[in-house]
């Protein structure tokens, strides 16, 4: 499809485990950014990249969280050792260059038992 | 003090209402500003952009910016019931491309 594309929509996972998100972009869009959103709440920035590189990692909110982007083109966020509070749905958005247009995917909903 | 700040809401207006919904930043030096519509359930799709202080059309929409006072506002004209979303202001963080979002006003538009 033409959209930002994230894998699973829906992931259940026990605490403790090790997950991973996938984001496809939109075609040619070289900027991506990773947001949560706890329910009820606002969007809580966590990691954007240009290109390949990611010049602000500062929303990562432990180093339980990483994330890389290969080719300039798909993201993954891994999360190690799940917490509950965890749980939210992470979504991804990508834009041509920096322009602050985002186009979001649809997001991934995590659940942490 | 949060960098990017809404009243959660929710606003309640009838429909044909002007729906007024309001934003204030703390970095002075962010120059890019959104206005990004949620839907429940749904991702936020972007609505509206401005740069420049003022005022700009798109439509129903109007937004408007004055960087003196650190203040953005999105003014919905002629409000219908699919209007009635989550409302979230977006800022550029100011030294970096980071893009900042408030928490968002739910807005209700009654028929």
């Amino acid at each position: 499809g033409a959209g930002v594309s994230q894998s699973p929509s829906n992931k259940v996972t026990e605490k403790g485990k090790d997950v991973e998100l996938r984001c496809d972009p939109i075609s040619g869009h070289t900027a991506l950014y990773w947001y949560r959103q706890s329910l009820g709440q606002g969007l809580e920035f966590l990691i954007y990249f240009q290109g390949n590189s990611a010049p602000d990692k500062s929303g990562l909110p432990s180093d339980r969280f990483s994330a890389e982007r290969t080719g300039g083109s798909v993201s993954t966020l891994t999360i190690q050792r799940t917490q509950q509070e965890d749980s939210a749905v992470y979504l991804c958005a990508s834009s041509p260059q920096w322009t602050g247009e985002l186009f979001f995917g649809e997001g991934s909903r995590l659940t942490v038992l | 003090q949060k960098e990017v700040e809404q009243n959660s809401g929710p606003l309640s207006v009838p429909e044909g209402a002007i729906a007024s919904l309001n934003c204030t930043y703390s970095d002075r030096v962010s120059q890019s500003f959104f206005w990004y519509r949620q839907y429940s359930g749904k991702s936020p799709e972007l609505i509206m952009s401005i740069y420049s202080n003022g005022d700009k059309e798109d439509g129903r929409f109007t937004a408007q910016l004055n960087k003196a006072s650190q203040y953005v506002s999105l003014l919905i004209r002629d409000s219908q019931p699919s209007d009635s979303a989550t409302y979230l202001c977006a800022v550029e963080g100011g030294s970096s491309y980071k893009l900042i979002f408030g928490s968002g006003t739910r807005l209700l538009v009654r028929p």
